[in-house]
């Protein structure tokens, strides 16, 4: 079993659609999660990052459920511009190393 | 957040040579980290590189092959050593912005090896 899993995607909404990306990892010792956004032959930069309570920037909600180490992603409203790969990364247990998942491309259509 | 700049931006390399990779951070950070990302596939580890001390590497990874400087706290190179075409790929260094913030990422390096 992958340590982060991902959904395979590829995701193709139309504009203003909500769209929600789901993301599982294995280590339960894990303690920081986030949320990168990779455009195509461009370096990840960080979306945001996931705390348990839950956490809102503009369009964008993450949600964190460490009792099912379950992380989300829910995009409101989508732009073109939102099209990208979306990577779930978790910062893992002992190890203290950022452990990413597979990313989820997102196409977003006019 | 930290700014780095990451060269060359992409390469094209006869299988063989080495190509040395730099990468510069506005800020002094403890550890620097070295990705890989080969097509269609998420970032890879290959080491964690600290200032003072040799560079740890993880497993599939070694220091013949991917040679790590860290000579300040704000600079390190990879290289990527007698390379062939399996080699090819985007390689990336990274710094930590804080535990919360996430890490930053240079632009990252286009290797092609023919």
């Amino acid at each position: 079993r992958k340590e982060v899993e991902q959904d395979p995607g590829p995701f193709n909404v139309p504009e203003g659609a909500t769209v929600a990306f789901n993301c599982t990892y294995s280590n339960s010792a894990s303690q920081s999660f986030f949320w990168y956004r990779q455009d195509c032959r461009k370096e990840p930069k960080l979306l945001m990052s996931v705390y348990s309570s839950g956490n809102e920037d503009g369009r964008f909600t993450a949600q964190l459920n460490r009792a099912s180490q379950y992380i989300s992603l829910l995009i409101r409203d989508s732009k073109l511009s939102d099209s990208a790969t979306y990577l779930c990364v978790v910062l893992g247990g002992a190890t203290n190393k950022l452990i990413f998942g597979t990313g989820t491309l997102l196409a977003v259509q006019p | 957040s930290a700014v780095i700049s990451q060269k060359p931006s992409r390469d094209i390399c006869q299988r063989g040579t080495s190509l040395t990779i730099q990468c510069q951070v506005d800020s002094q950070v403890t550890m620097m980290f070295w990705y890989r990302q080969q097509p269609g596939q998420s970032l890879t580890l290959i080491a964690t590189a600290n200032q003072g001390s040799e560079a740890t590497y993880e497993s599939g990874f070694v220091i013949d092959k991917f040679p790590i400087s860290r000579p300040n706290l704000t600079f390190s190179t990879l290289t990527v050593s007698n390379m062939s075409p399996e080699d090819s790929s985007i390689y990336l260094c990274s710094v930590e912005d804080g535990q919360h913030y996430g890490y930053t990422f240079g632009s990252g390096t286009r290797l092609t090896v023919v």
